[in-house]
């Protein structure tokens, strides 16, 4: 089985920098995905880490720790678009995808 | 059009109605998938579809039956359910399973409230 962890809600500024941290613990893992969902919307892919380390996709990057059990998504240059919620999601096995409560962004003027 | 594409998008029904949900993707991929979004709960894996067969039913109450008549074409029926079941339902697609990379195409989903 799956047990995700993402906190609940983050704040913070227009132009600032902003971390989601992801812990999980699964019996086979083979992949991490970061989802958005804007509110009433469909969650759009973000990222995708299978190897340990930093995934960077412009303002947005990824990171992967496997013995740890880890990850971070990284907002940089904070925009007012950018408030939604952020899904962390990991592949156990073969197509199962686990995902966990999500992460609520709120980006203030 | 987008990729995936839910109907309909609001959907209010008493406990003894019969309704069903449609998703339709337009992408060409061979896997389709039912998720249960709860408010502040993480999104459940319903049912999963893989070339129109079924490969995954995750324990999910039979008031729920689904129906893949079609790569492109899958179905929620729902038969007499309860108050708890009010949740948003998404419907997703992907261009197969059984890779780790494949990521997931989703649609906006129906928001089911169930009286």
């Amino acid at each position: 089985g799956q047990n995700i962890d993402q906190p609940t809600e983050m704040t913070a500024t227009e132009g600032a920098i902003v971390q989601i941290n992801c812990t999980y613990q699964t019996s086979g893992f083979n992949g991490l995905f970061w989802y958005q969902q804007h509110a009433g919307e469909a969650p759009t892919f973000l990222s995708y880490n299978v190897l340990d380390g930093l995934e960077e996709k412009g303002r947005f990057s990824s990171f992967l720790s496997r013995s740890k059990g880890y990850s971070y998504l990284l907002l940089k240059e904070l925009q007012m678009k950018d408030s939604a919620s952020y899904l962390c999601a990991v592949r156990d096995g073969d197509y199962k995808l686990s995902f966990g409560a999500g992460t609520t962004v709120t980006v203030r003027a | 059009e987008t990729g995936v594409t839910q109907t309909p998008r609001h959907l209010v029904m008493g406990m003894t109605n019969k309704k069903s949900l449609k998703c339709e993707q337009h992408l060409g991929h061979n896997a389709m998938y039912w998720y249960k979004q709860s408010a502040k709960k993480p999104l459940e894996l319903m049912f999963v579809y893989s070339l129109e067969e079924r490969v995954e039913n995750n324990s999910v109450p039979s008031r729920f039956s689904p129906e893949c008549p079609n790569s492109s074409h899958l179905f929620l029926h729902l038969h007499t359910l309860q108050p708890e079941d009010s949740a948003l339902y998404l419907c997703a697609s992907s261009q197969d399973v059984g890779q780790g990379y494949e990521k997931l195409f989703f649609g906006s989903g129906t928001q089911l409230s169930v009286l």
